[in-house]
This record gives C-alpha cells, sequence and structure tokens, in this order.
C-alpha cells in the first residue's frame, strides 16, 4: 500500500488532455514538494515536472504540474502515442522521519 | 551527459550481503546528494536511503534501517550501499539516483538499475 495513492490507470486519445491525481496528507504533499516521473517499460524513471510545477530542461511543456493542499495533479495536454507510460508522484514526509514516498503510479493507455 | 552506472547486484541467499556501487560521469559529483530506491517485482518504487554532498546528512527508509549502509567517495565519483541480513523481500531493481542539489531535496536522473534477488 503506497502513501501516496494515484488512480491505477488512464487513458485518452491522441489530442486529448488527461490529468492523473496523487492525493497524500498533511506530513507529505501538505508540507514539501511535489514531483512526477515517467517510466516507460524496461526504462529508468524521468524526471517529468519537479518542485510541483517546474519542468526540466528537454520535457515538452505539454506536461504540467500543480498543488493544492494534500493533493496535487499532473497534466498532460495534445496526448500522444509516446506518453503511454507508467507515472509516478513522489514527495517527501516528515512523519516520523524524513524520508520520500511514491505513489502507487497510473499506467497511461493511449487509445 | 549525466551517467550513474550501477554494479555488484545478483543473486544472495537470505541473511546474506552484497554491496552495490554506482559510478557517475558527466557531473560535478561532489556537489550533489544521491539516493537509492528501488522496485519491486510488482511495480512499485520504494525510496531506501540518502546521502548528501559530504556524507554528512545519512537517511534511511524504516524498512532497512540497521541493515544497510549508504556512503560515497567522492574522489572516485562513487556511490555505494552496504546491504546486509538480506531477506526476500530485498528483492528488487535497485536505482542509483542523483538528486537536484547537494542536500536531499528531489530525485533528479536516475541509473539504469541492477538487479538484487535474494532466494534460497
Amino acid at each position: 500500500q503506497s502513501v501516496l495513492t494515484q488512480p491505477p490507470s488512464a487513458s485518452g486519445t491522441p489530442g486529448q488532455r488527461v490529468t492523473i491525481s496523487c492525493s497524500g496528507s498533511s506530513s507529505n504533499i501538505g508540507s514539501n514538494i511535489v514531483n512526477w516521473y515517467q517510466k516507460l517499460p524496461g526504462m529508468a524513471p524521468k524526471l517529468l515536472i519537479y518542485s510541483n510545477n517546474q519542468r526540466p530542461s528537454g520535457v515538452p511543456d505539454r506536461f504540467s504540474g500543480s498543488k493544492s493542499g494534500t493533493s496535487a495533479s499532473l497534466a498532460i495536454s495534445g496526448l500522444q502515442s509516446e506518453d503511454e507510460a507508467d507515472y509516478y508522484c513522489a514527495t517527501w514526509d516528515d512523519s516520523p522521519n524524513d524520508h520520500v514516498v511514491f505513489g502507487g503510479g497510473t499506467k497511461l493507455t493511449v487509445l | 551527459e549525466v551517467r550513474l552506472v550501477e554494479s555488484g547486484g545478483g543473486w544472495v541467499q537470505p541473511g546474506g550481503s552484497l554491496r552495490l556501487s554506482c559510478a557517475a560521469s558527466g557531473f560535478s559529483f561532489e556537489d550533489f546528494a544521491m539516493h537509492w530506491v528501488r522496485q519491486d517485482p510488482g511495480g512499485g518504487l520504494e525510496w531506501v536511503s540518502a546521502i548528501n554532498w559530504n556524507s554528512g546528512n545519512l537517511g534511511y527508509a524504516d524498512s532497512v534501517k540497521g541493515r544497510f549502509t549508504i556512503s560515497r567517495d567522492n574522489a572516485r565519483n562513487s556511490l555505494y550501499l552496504q546491504m546486509s541480513s538480506l531477506t526476500t523481500e530485498d528483492t528488487a531493481l535497485y536505482y542509483c539516483v542523483k538528486d537536484g542539489s547537494g542536500w536531499p531535496h528531489y530525485l533528479d536522473f536516475w541509473g539504469q538499475g541492477m538487479p538484487v534477488t535474494v532466494t534460497s
């Protein structure tokens, strides 16, 4: 059971906008930055969004992140077939001692 | 180009030990915190440990505290994870991960991973 809650699956058609949610608590999302990772099959996870809404260089602006209270969201606009992957949210948890926690992952299918 | 190459994984019996290494290149290793993260056979990600730039700040997941030790050698651009008293629950793909800053902040760049299998 993951500390952060994500929907196990999401889907959309090419060109569509999809959002993936990540729910936590006051000791994690509520008091720390949220980061998002994309994991393609057989590949290492790749940083997609850091500090809630910042994109590393090279990440298309179709990807955006937001945070409100104890929840965060990843939005993907103009969905493309290559976006089909697993997406994970992560943040620090302050209780009882600092450690990183992950969501269970959301498998995005492009129909 | 940032590169992180893990080594030292493999098969080990329960109760045994293994030492993972991570060779870093393409960035100023001594300026960044580093992490170990593992992915279990079911696909879930679990943070294992972190070390800041000068080894002055170490952190461990409760599941490995007292059994695993993280360390680094800035002169050799290398990160290590000494694992002991291994159980089948430690079977996973272990990733070496570069942080975005000198103190543990966020997981930035990931290596390709090294499998560790604990089985009798």
